[in-house]
């Protein structure tokens, strides 16, 4: 049964810290997206990878964010320097292609101090 | 304006009753559509897609209505295990960037009661 993997689950660390999330899709899955999940705001797409080539990131604070698929078995989601406002679950998706479904990791829950 | 819309309930249901509820979209080119759950503190899941003449799937029917730009999630029978957050989402329109980019609404509580 394949899954999406994310790691770490939980990170609790403090103001100012970097923040490094990693991401296994499925393996064969061509789209990887990065998602931040709050009771405020919801679901908000961060980033967007076809193919490992960045398609879209219009979601993610530039200026702190940053998102790279060094490979097609991981893609990676980093904050420097995270801010408190930062703390959410932090979920990565993949499917097969742009017109399929998505298929969730189990999210990494950041809690910046 | 959100590009998806939910009533986020909660829909409060007794157990063995039917519960339905519907979300709107904004991008009329959209093309594709599904409903996901998401369990406290889990990630979405896939529940089903939605299809243009309507679909079934065991208790759960969803059907599209593209000229109002709504979908909507019926569930019959309904469990205990049936509570959870029901998301719709939204598929991009295939001519632009957006192709590819689910568009999640903020979700629907169910709450099956005993």
């Amino acid at each position: 049964d394949a899954r999406v993997t994310q790691t770490p689950r939980h990170k609790v660390t403090e103001m100012g810290q970097e923040v490094t999330m990693r991401c296994q899709p499925i393996l064969g899955h061509n789209t990887v997206f990065w998602y931040r999940q709050t009771m405020m705001q919801g679901l908000e797409l961060l980033a967007y990878f076809r193919n490992r080539a960045p398609l879209d990131d219009s979601g993610m604070p530039k200026d702190r964010f940053s998102a790279e698929m060094p490979d097609a078995t991981l893609a990676t989601l980093k904050i420097q320097p995270s801010e408190p406002r930062d703390s959410a679950v932090y979920f990565c998706a993949s499917g097969p292609g742009p017109t399929d479904t998505q298929y969730f990791g189990p999210g990494t829950r950041l809690t910046v101090l | 304006r959100k590009e998806v819309e939910q009533d986020p309930g909660p829909f409060n249901v007794p157990e063995g009753a039917t519960v339905a509820f519907n979300c709107t979209y904004s991008n009329s080119a959209s093309q594709s559509f599904f409903w996901y759950r998401q369990d406290c503190r889990k990630e979405p899941k896939l529940l089903m897609s939605v299809y243009s003449s309507g679909n079934e799937d065991g208790r759960f029917t969803a059907q599209l209505n593209r000229a109002s730009q709504y979908i909507s999630l019926l569930i019959r029978d309904s469990k205990l295990s049936d509570s959870a957050t029901y998301l719709c989402v939204v598929n991009g329109s295939p001519t632009t960037d957006s192709w590819g980019k689910l568009q999640f609404g903020a979700g629907t509580q169910v709450v099956v009661t005993p």
